[in-house]
């Protein structure tokens, strides 16, 4: 299994509609982050938690919202989805004990909003 | 000007030859670095971190260079199943990742 999943893996909706991507994982780790990835531009960070109870925004959270219900769950929400969020996004962990900060990436989920 | 910049290539790459290319950042407090591998819209994964003394993998070699504030990495011996799009991470000293938008090469026959 898995050790970051990430629902659904596709998604299509409509502008205006609200929308939640899950994220889970089975590694213990502490971190958790929310990127989408478009053409020529790379990962970018939406948001991160480094903790249950900590939550920051990152460079491009306008329009999103998370949650964090538990060290192993980590939601991202469109309240309001429009055509400029389709995009690929991912979820990731790292371990803030590891010295080596790698990263483990879900699978993905691809939404288009039209 | 972003933070972290790659030439997107494509590197169109013989078998059997080497392909090196960099990655600059701009943030001079950035603690730690990595190049991660991504093949076709799957997801990142990591191929190795880089260490300020320059590290090697295999037929991978990576090296840091701070007073110019870039990376490298070379590949050796190119096999086709290197093809794919090399990511250049950096992390701050918060914790927070910066990607690059990453460059693509073609290994071909």
């Amino acid at each position: 299994d898995a050790d970051v999943t990430q629902t659904p893996r596709n998604r299509i909706t409509k502008t205006g509609k609200r929308i939640m991507l899950e994220c889970s994982q089975t590694k213990g780790h502490d971190r958790m982050y929310w990127y989408r990835q478009d053409p020529g531009l790379g990962l970018r960070l939406i948001y991160y938690s480094f903790d249950v109870k900590d939550i920051n925004k990152g460079e491009i959270s306008d329009g999103y919202s998370v949650s964090r219900q538990a060290q192993a769950k980590f939601s991202l929400s469109l309240e309001s989805a429009i055509p400029n969020q389709t995009a690929l996004y991912f979820c990731a962990t790292s371990d803030s004990r590891e010295r080596s900060y790698e990263q483990y990436f879900g699978p993905g989920t691809r939404l288009t909003v039209t | 000007r972003k933070e972290v910049e790659q030439d997107p290539g494509p590197f169109n790459v013989p078998e059997g030859a080497t392909v090196a290319f960099n990655c600059t950042y701009s943030n001079s407090a950035s603690q730690s670095f990595f190049w991660y591998r991504q093949d076709c819209r799957k997801e990142p994964k990591l191929l190795m971190s880089v260490y300020s003394s320059g590290n090697e993998d295999g037929r991978f070699t990576a090296q840091l260079n701070r007073a110019s504030q870039y990376i490298s990495l070379l590949i050796r011996d190119s096999k086709l199943s290197d093809s794919a799009t090399y990511l250049c991470v950096v992390n701050d000293f918060w914790g927070k990742f910066q990607f690059g938008a990453g460059t693509q090469v073609v290994v071909t026959p």
